[in-house]
Formats: structure tokens, C-alpha cells, sequence
């Protein structure tokens, strides 16, 4: 089906550990972007990237590693997992038309460090 | 550090009533505001996005936006049950709406 799937949709491991959270879009967008949301803090921005080859940081990068080979994924990696990084990671994708430009989100992956 | 403000309720409305979800913003130079709807345990679904001053309407849903007050609101008709999620203010970042910063969310309830 065509859209912005995640995988794997709920992951457990070990603080130290490194892993990497999957997201694949079908659309073609040139965008994707990759969110963390936790209680009180709503959605923040982790990595964003405007194309193949081409990323940012966003608002809370520390611990994470992206990386775009190809225009439909965007990987997101963490590096040494530690307890605060248990959230929910929301991938989104979309594609530039000026200012009414709309992204859409992946399913999500719920991630607990222990 | 944009800032995306909501209430972060519950908001609770009975069944069939207006419920009017408020968002200021930080930003005076953003243009692009949105709105997302998100039940528990699933993603955010974009429902409205609004990028001139006023009013757009679309079925129950209205979305207002005043720049000169830096205030977006979300207007839903005819509440219904199924309405009850959390309800997330995005405003565009550079570019339009590219990188989005989203508020915490109000969570509505509508009760029969």
C-alpha cells in the first residue's frame, strides 16, 4: 500500500544498546522528518532531511543519527540508548509546495530503554 | 525557540455543542498553521491547515487564524463521541510548512 510505514512498531532494549528505527514512504516526497513525542513536551522535532543525501538537526538531535541513502528512507539510529530516550518516534514525510505544504505521519514506534 | 501554545485540557463539551480549540504562537513571521487530530495510541491526521487570515471552513470543521494576534483556533459543529482525541496546533517553519512545531495538544472530550 502507498503511504509512510515505521518499523519495528514497538521495541524493547538495553540502555547502551544501539538501534535503529526504520521509515519508508512511497509518496516520492523529497521530505521526511523524524519526531519524538513524549507527555508534556508534544511532538519535537528530532532530524529532518530535504532530500537524498541532504540532512538537519532539528530541535532535540543529541543521541541520534540519521541518514538518507535513498529518497524513501530515512533511518533514524541511536547510537548508545539511554533511559531518556523512551518515547514515541513519529516519522512524517512531504513533499515542498510553498506554504501550504502538508506532512504526513507514519504509525509510530514505541521505544522503551531499560 | 518557536513557541506553539495550547491549552492542554480536557476540554469537555456534550454531544452536539461547538467545541473552539485555542493556539497562539510565537513566531510573528509564520505562515503556515495547521491542525492535527490524534486518538490515543495512534499518529497525528492532519484534518485542517489555514494560511490567510479569517476563516476556512470545512464540514463541521472551521479553522480561524488571526496573524495580527498571532492566534489560531479550531472551531468543531455537531461535537460527536467520536470527535474525543487530542488535538495538536502545528505552525510551518521556514519555507512554509516544512519543519513544523507543534503545541502539547488539547484533549477534547464529548459526552453523550
Amino acid at each position: 500500500d502507498a503511504g509512510i510505514t515505521q518499523s519495528p512498531r514497538y521495541k524493547i532494549t538495553e540502555t547502551g544498546r544501539q538501534v535503529t528505527l526504520m521509515c519508508h514512504q512511497t509518496w516520492s516526497h523529497s521530505y521526511m522528518f523524524w519526531y519524538r513525542q513524549d507527555l508534556g513536551h508534544g511532538l519535537r522535532l528530532i532530524y529532518y532531511s530535504a532530500a537524498a543525501d541532504i540532512t538537519d538537526k532539528g530541535e532535540v538531535p543529541d543521541g541520534y543519527v540519521v541518514s538518507r541513502s535513498k529518497t524513501e528512507n530515512f533511518p533514524l539510529t541511536l547510537e548508545s540508548a539511554t533511559r531518556s530516550q523512551t518515547s514515541v518516534y513519529f516519522c512524517a514525510s512531504s513533499e515542498y509546495r510553498g506554504i501550504d505544504t502538508e506532512a504526513f505521519f507514519g504509525q509510530g514506534t514505541r521505544l522503551t530503554v531499560v | 525557540q518557536k513557541e506553539v501554545e495550547q491549552n492542554s485540557g480536557p476540554l469537555s463539551v456534550p454531544e452536539g455543542a461547538i467545541a473552539s480549540l485555542n493556539c497562539t504562537y510565537s513566531d510573528r513571521v509564520s505562515q503556515s498553521f495547521f491542525w492535527y487530530r490524534q486518538y490515543s495510541g495512534k499518529s497525528p491526521e492532519l484534518i485542517m491547515s489555514i494560511y490567510s487570515n479569517g476563516d476556512k471552513e470545512d464540514g463541521r470543521f472551521t479553522a480561524q487564524l488571526n496573524k495580527a494576534s498571532q492566534y489560531v483556533s479550531l472551531l468543531i459543529r455537531d461535537s460527536q463521541p467520536s470527535d474525543s482525541a487530542t488535538y495538536l496546533c502545528a505552525v510551518g517553519g521556514e519555507g512554509g510548512g516544512n519543519k513544523l512545531t507543534f503545541g502539547t495538544g488539547t484533549q477534547l472530550k464529548v459526552e453523550l
